[in-house]
């Protein structure tokens, strides 16, 4: 089944500990991207990627990191976690960078920072 | 800067009315519009697209949506909403034409009353 899948589902830790959240499609897009959904905001882009070793900040990057060292990861790092990026996150892909085709979405990773 | 607006952020409805949610962008280039759907606890699908064409996109489970460049807006249509449409909807716009530039709105919760 073509998906997108983020682990964990669900996430609770301290601050300052860090901790990656996993993203892996197997659809074999070129365009992978990271989301926060907060309430009223919506999803506001943290990271993406257009391909293999290119990443690029989105609209919030600060205190979050990504790699993308194969063409189906894109983990999310955050070195130092702090409270206000408790969240929920999402991963897409897209099979292209072009807009076309529009975005697949991973189920979301719920992460609490106490 | 460019924006989306969804100025309804909760919406009820009884099951069988019809329903229109609004979406506008301020973006005045070319565009590629999205509807995406959340169902509760769950990740975002795509509803439908605009990209080019007829104005008037037919999406799935029942949903419409029309494009009218002359008010930057990208309304959601379906004349009879069922239970099962309780959701969120996000309204997404795409500048340019690279995937990495699609910003979505802040979502409209909407709540169906059997």
């Amino acid at each position: 089944e073509a998906q997108v899948t983020q682990n964990p589902r669900y996430l609770i830790t301290v601050t300052g500990k860090k901790l990656t959240v996993t993203c892996s499609q197997n659809m074999n897009h070129e365009y992978m991207s990271w989301y926060r959904q907060d309430p009223g905001l919506g999803l506001r882009q943290i990271y993406y990627s257009m391909n293999v070793e290119v990443t690029d900040k989105g609209d919030v990057p600060e205190g979050y990191k990504v790699s993308r060292k194969e063409k189906r990861n894109f983990p999310l790092i955050l070195e130092s976690p702090s409270p206000n990026q408790t969240s929920l996150y999402f991963c897409a892909s897209s099979l292209t960078g072009l807009s076309n085709y529009g975005y697949t979405f991973g189920s979301g990773t719920r992460l609490t920072v106490v | 800067a460019q924006s989306v607006s969804q100025h309804n952020h909760h919406v009820i409805l009884s099951e069988a009315a019809s329903l229109e949610l609004g979406c506008n962008y301020s973006y005045g280039g070319t565009v590629n519009l999205f509807w995406y759907v959340q169902y509760p606890g769950q990740h975002l699908q795509l509803l439908l697209k605009y990209f080019s064409g007829d104005p008037l996109v037919k999406g799935i489970k029942g949903f419409e949506a029309e494009f009218i460049k002359s008010k930057f807006s990208f309304n959601l249509r379906k004349p009879s909403v069922q239970w099962s449409d309780t959701a969120e909807y996000f309204c997404a716009v795409n500048r340019d034409s690279s995937a990495s530039k699609i910003i979505f709105g802040s979502g409209t919760r909407l709540s169906i009353r059997p």
